[in-house]
């Protein structure tokens, strides 16, 4: 399709486990971003990656936090040792180098038990 | 102090109402406004860029003060297809972090 897509849709993990979640941009987008969003809360920036530049890394809550991005491809987020707070919806995000909008994927919603 | 702050509401209105949300950000070097629009359980759309000059979309009304370092949204002729939250969001330069409040509740009744 012509959006941003995120997989999967939905993961219920165990604490302590590791997971992985992966979000496809919008073909030609240089700029990706991840956010989480707690239920009822706002969006939370983790990270961004801009082109082949180094990643803003700021806004990772932790070292068990992690994501890679190859280029403008695909971007995965993943999350070692999983804890309950982790849970959330992870949001993707990506946008052009000419545009200053973000065009959001569909989110993967993560329980962690 | 948050970047970017905005009251959370929830504003309830009726049917047709004209409704204001109003939104304040922490830097003035910020160079980029947007309001999103997000349904429940659903991703963040944009609704519309927020221009020095102010601008319109419809039914939908966004202006920016720099010197009071605020952004308006105002929405006229509510309709319950409007019910959704609202967010504000700030980006200081075109491609690097973009800081979003917390959104504003809006539910439109019959």
């Amino acid at each position: 399709g012509a959006g941003v897509s995120q997989s999967p849709s939905n993961k219920v993990t165990e604490k302590g486990k590791d997971v992985e979640l992966r979000c496809d941009p919008i073909s030609g987008h240089t700029a990706l971003y991840w956010y989480r969003q707690r239920l009822g809360q706002g969006l939370e920036f983790l990270i961004y990656f801009q082109g082949n530049s180094a990643p803003d890394k700021s806004g990772l809550p932790s070292d068990r936090f992690s994501a890679e991005r190859t280029g403008e491809s695909v971007s995965t987020l993943t999350i070692q040792r999983t804890q309950q707070e982790d849970s959330a919806v992870y949001l993707c995000a990506t946008g052009g180098q000419r545009t200053d909008t973000q065009y959001f994927g569909p989110g993967t919603r993560l329980t962690v038990l | 102090r948050k970047e970017v702050e905005q009251d959370p509401g929830p504003f309830n209105v009726p049917e047709g109402a004209t409704v204001a949300f109003n939104c304040t950000y922490s830097n003035s070097a910020s160079q980029s406004f947007f309001w999103y629009r997000q349904d429940c359980r659903k991703e963040p759309k944009l609704l519309m860029s927020v221009y020095s000059s102010g601008n319109e979309d419809g039914r939908f009304t966004a202006q920016l003060n720099r010197a009071s370092q605020y952004i308006s949204l105002l929405i006229r002729d509510s309709k319950l297809s409007d019910s959704a939250t609202y967010l504000c969001v700030v980006a200081r330069n075109t491609g690097n972090q973009f800081y979003f409040g917390t959104g504003t509740s809006l539910t439109v009744i019959p």
